[in-house]
């Protein structure tokens, strides 16, 4: 199984601020034949399902703020918040569907200073 | 509107049975596959099962193996989870998402919680 690692588990950053928001697998989910990352990522708000932000590793679905970005590519990847807003607190969990089992992060839950 | 609504959790006792579904509204199970992740209180998200569109490929957690089985009824829309032999360790909100073959998880329902306790 691909383990997906998260760092911080959470963070604290104040209004206006960048969070970032980092993801490492075990093992590569680039797939080399059409290169493309196998990597997501989720927000969830107490008592919601995640809604997905980000698929693709860097590509933002639709109706989700451009202050969210995502990058990284192989094994490495990263969430960013550009600005973060009141709105963006919540648990955000990266995960690979590069094969199964789909495996995701531990969460990273951002907090305002 | 596009929707899953989840439905059939509760509290069992350990050893019980339960038996999930999932309808879909505004879409289509067709050409999608389907799977079932669960969430314990204040825990992380844990993948259960995925079936394929026309029902022909199924996988499991090892957990859940020859406990759970996953199932599908296109001319319904519903997706459904037959959970036998429940431990505490089920104990959990149950998610049902829709996802591209091979793609990010779209659309998720709402959840159902399951409760196995005596």
């Amino acid at each position: 199984d691909i383990v997906m690692t998260q760092s911080p588990d959470s963070l604290a950053v104040s209004l206006g601020e960048r969070a970032t928001i980092n993801c490492k697998s075990s093992q590569s989910v680039l797939y080399s034949s059409n290169n493309k990352n196998y990597l997501a990522w989720y927000q969830q708000k107490p008592g919601q399902p995640p809604k997905l932000l980000i698929s693709w590793a860097s590509t933002r679905e639709s109706g989700v703020s451009d202050r969210l970005s995502g990058s990284g590519s192989g094994t490495d990847f990263t969430l960013t918040i550009s600005s973060l807003q009141a709105e963006d607190v919540a648990l955000y969990y990266c995960q690979q569907y590069y094969s199964t089992p789909r495996t995701f992060g531990q969460g990273t839950k951002v907090e305002i200073k | 509107e596009v929707q899953l609504a989840e439905s059939g959790g509760g509290l069992v006792q350990p050893g019980g049975s339960l038996r999930l579904s999932c309808a879909g509204s505004g879409l289509s199970f067709r050409s999608y596959w389907m799977h079932w992740v669960r969430q314990a209180p204040g825990k992380g998200l844990v993948w259960v099962s995925y079936i394929n569109s026309d029902g022909t490929t199924t996988r499991y957690a090892d957990s859940v193996k020859g406990r759970f089985t996953i199932s599908i009824d296109n001319a319904k829309n519903t997706l459904f989870l037959q959970m036998n032999s429940l431990r505490a360790e089920d104990t959990a909100v149950y998610y049902c998402i829709r996802a591209a073959d091979s793609g990010p998880y779209d659309i998720w329902g709402q959840g159902t919680m399951v409760t196995v306790s005596s």
